[in-house]
């Protein structure tokens, strides 16, 4: 299958620094990518659905101001958690979507700690 | 989205098979059934999905019934390596939204 790869696996940074997160689709071009955000023994939840060339859709209760998404390119799409808190520390996870069958490949997930 | 119900959890003897269960009695007609699995700390990792006929690739076969309210994922001879919490999803695929809803999922515990 297709292959999602992101980046960092696992950071640590201080409480009101930015971390961005990176997700690559590495054999395919995605327009559609998703975020989402798993806190622990709990599934997971979409953050925002990301356009190539356009402006994030956020979901109900996620400040789009503090989850800055990016995808400037059809293979590429970034998440920068703004001014990090200690209850922000959750595992990232990233899905593109294939532009000809539709079919969601996952990232392998990004886990971020706040001290 | 239709919403689908799953068991919480689920054992099985490592060699056995393993049946996983899934209700979504309001699925339309154009939704496909696809489940995923989630090892630890893992992204999750795609396994199989059909529209109403059974289905059966290298990790697992679907059997979705004839009214298409419920569905068995089937690992025939589970490992170690299936313990993983297991979803069950219904979507359009292909639909201008495209996004996954993710239950809470069956955590399937396999044992030696």
């Amino acid at each position: 299958g297709a292959v999602v790869s992101q980046h960092p696996s696992r950071v640590i940074c201080k409480s009101g620094t930015s971390v961005k997160i990176e997700c690559r689709s590495l054999d395919f071009q995605a327009t559609t990518m998703f975020w989402y955000r798993q806190f622990p023994k709990k599934s997971l939840m979409l953050m925002a659905t990301s356009n190539e060339g356009s402006k994030a859709t956020y979901e109900q209760g996620v400040e789009k101001d503090k989850f800055l998404i990016n995808h400037a390119s059809l293979t590429l799409s970034t998440l920068t958690v703004t001014s990090a808190h200690p209850e922000d520390s959750s595992f990232y996870i990233c899905s593109a979507r294939t532009s000809g069958t539709g079919e969601l490949f996952f990232g392998e997930g990004s886990r971020l700690t706040v001290l | 989205d239709a919403k689908t119900t799953q068991p919480t959890s689920m054992d099985c003897a490592e060699g056995r098979a393993a049946n996983l269960p899934c209700n979504h009695s309001t699925i339309s007609g154009n939704e496909y059934v696809y489940w995923y699995r989630q090892i630890h700390s893992q992204g999750p990792q795609y396994i199989i999905h059909g529209l109403k006929n059974n289905e059966t690739n290298e990790m697992a076969s679907l059997i979705i019934t004839e009214d298409r309210k419920s569905s068995t994922l089937i690992l025939p001879h589970a490992t170690l390596r299936d313990t993983a919490v297991y979803y069950c999803i219904v979507r359009v695929t292909g639909g201008s939204q495209g996004n996954l809803i993710f239950g809470k999922g069956t955590k399937l515990s396999v044992k030696p």
